[in-house]
């Protein structure tokens, strides 16, 4: 059974920095691309970034570039996201995605964890 | 990509059709899924690749077009079919999704 449990989350204040943690089970990690997505409270789905299965290729939406960093470590099948920066905008429910072969959606997904950017 | 979705919202009854919408800004492949959210839930998969539906999703789910317009089309509508429904596509490494149709069955 697939299995995507993110951890991380915490209430920091703007400008802090947190990062977030995604184990992957079920799975042969290291087969494929991962990805973060984000919700807003009361919100839509917002792609916020992702990373081939090699980490040779990461790409991140306008609004993080610069300030997130996605990485993975295909030994410990985890994912990660680092944030920098925070703004009180990334509060939001993050969620890690694993993306079908052949880019076929993301097929599976965690169950989130809150970030909170507060003073 | 902006993916434009339509109606944002939609009332129907238990076993009516719903036709939802996505309009994207440009065309760049055919990379287009279709995603089912409940209340306190992750998104579902339910269609990639535009008409491919994912395991384990029934047949009264479809999804169509090309180009720049898509669309998810549900028939015998149930009462847990209430949700919310996002389109997303991908150009290059960029993905995008659309806003969501809140699909009400009552």
């Amino acid at each position: 059974e697939v299995q995507l449990v993110e951890s991380g989350r915490g209430l920091v204040q703007p400008g802090r920095s947190l990062r977030l943690s995604c184990a992957a089970s079920g799975f042969t990690f290291d087969d494929y691309a991962m990805h973060w997505v984000r919700q807003p409270p009361g919100k839509g789905l917002e792609w916020v970034s992702g990373i081939s299965w090699d980490s040779d290729t990461t790409a991140y939406a306008d609004s993080v570039k610069g300030r997130f960093t996605i990485s993975r470590d295909n030994a410990k099948n985890s994912l990660y996201l680092h944030m920098n920066s925070l703004r009180t905008e990334d509060t939001a429910l993050y969620y890690c995605a694993k993306e079908g072969l052949t880019g076929g959606g993301f097929d599976y997904w965690g169950q989130g964890t809150l970030v909170t950017v507060s003073s | 990509i902006v993916l434009t979705q339509s109606p944002a919202t939609l009332s129907l009854s238990p076993g009516g059709r719903a036709t939802l919408s996505c309009r994207a800004s440009q065309s760049d492949s055919s990379y287009l899924a279709w995603y089912r959210q409940k209340p306190g839930q992750a998104p579902r998969l339910l269609i990639y690749d535009a008409f491919t539906r994912a395991t384990g999703i029934p047949a009264r789910f479809s999804g169509g077009g090309s180009g720049t317009d898509f669309t998810l089309t549900i028939s015998s509508l149930e009462p847990e079919d209430s949700a919310v429904y996002y389109c997303q596509q991908r150009s290059n490494w960029l993905y995008s999704f659309g806003q969501g149709t809140k699909l009400e069955i009552k």
